[in-house]
């Protein structure tokens, strides 16, 4: 099966600085990966996907790069602020519908004022 | 999008008991995902259930622990049973549409 990897556990940056967190997975077929950002007790949120098609993809402070080739892919959050402070998963699937997310294993980022 | 509710959304249980969760949606939907989240960890499904059919479970996860029902479209439980220290978790459920929404979670302590 599908199996994702998540770089780094946790990330501490200054306010304003770059964060950058990577995956790798290891199913080519995989053809979907999201991005989630979970606040203490909360449940998970979706904050962007890129499909397999795509390379990349941006939404405001946020975007997701993906290289198909050395199957990885990467969140980067510009401008950090401290609302940004969470645990960030990945996860790749084979598209949507009835198929299972296989999750990495979360990244800790504290944005420090 | 989908708006699940999920409950309870905590609980303190005697170990050997069971506890079901519920989880409803307010649209129909094929599949929902069960998944567990240890404290710090990341997700890790447990099964999935398909309406009209049996639960299909991820290595690790046996039915007669984790007994899974789907009556309708809109609705599942998960039964965590004979519980131990080590089923302490958050569990949640999903559904995936356009992207996958989560049940706000059960926090599960046994004792």
């Amino acid at each position: 099966g599908e199996n994702v990897e998540q770089h780094p556990s946790t990330l501490s940056v200054q306010e304003g600085d770059s964060a950058v967190i990577k995956c790798t997975y290891s199913d080519s077929a995989s053809n979907y990966f999201p991005w989630y950002k979970q606040e203490l007790g909360k449940r998970p949120q979706l904050i962007i996907d890129i499909r397999s098609n795509v390379g990349e993809k941006k939404d405001q402070r946020i975007a997701v790069t993906l290289n198909k080739t050395a199957k990885h892919f990467s969140l980067h959050i510009t401008e950090t602020q401290p609302e940004d402070s969470a645990v960030y998963f990945c996860a790749a699937s084979l598209s949507l519908g009835g198929n299972q997310f296989y999750f990495g294993t979360g990244t800790s980022l504290t944005v420090i004022p | 999008s989908a708006v699940i509710s999920q409950k309870p959304s905590r609980d303190i249980c005697q170990r050997g008991t069971s506890l079901t969760i519920q989880c409803q949606v307010d649209s129909q939907v094929t599949m929902m995902f069960w998944y567990r989240q240890q404290p710090g960890q990341s997700l890790t499904l447990i099964a999935t259930a398909n309406q009209g059919s049996e639960a299909t479970y991820e290595s690790g996860f046996v039915i007669d622990k984790f007994p899974i029902s789907r009556p309708n479209l809109t609705f599942s439980t998960l039964t965590v049973s004979n519980m131990s220290p080590e089923d302490s978790s958050i569990y949640l459920c999903s559904v995936h549409y356009t992207e996958a929404f989560f049940g706000q979670g059960t926090r599960l302590t046994v004792v």
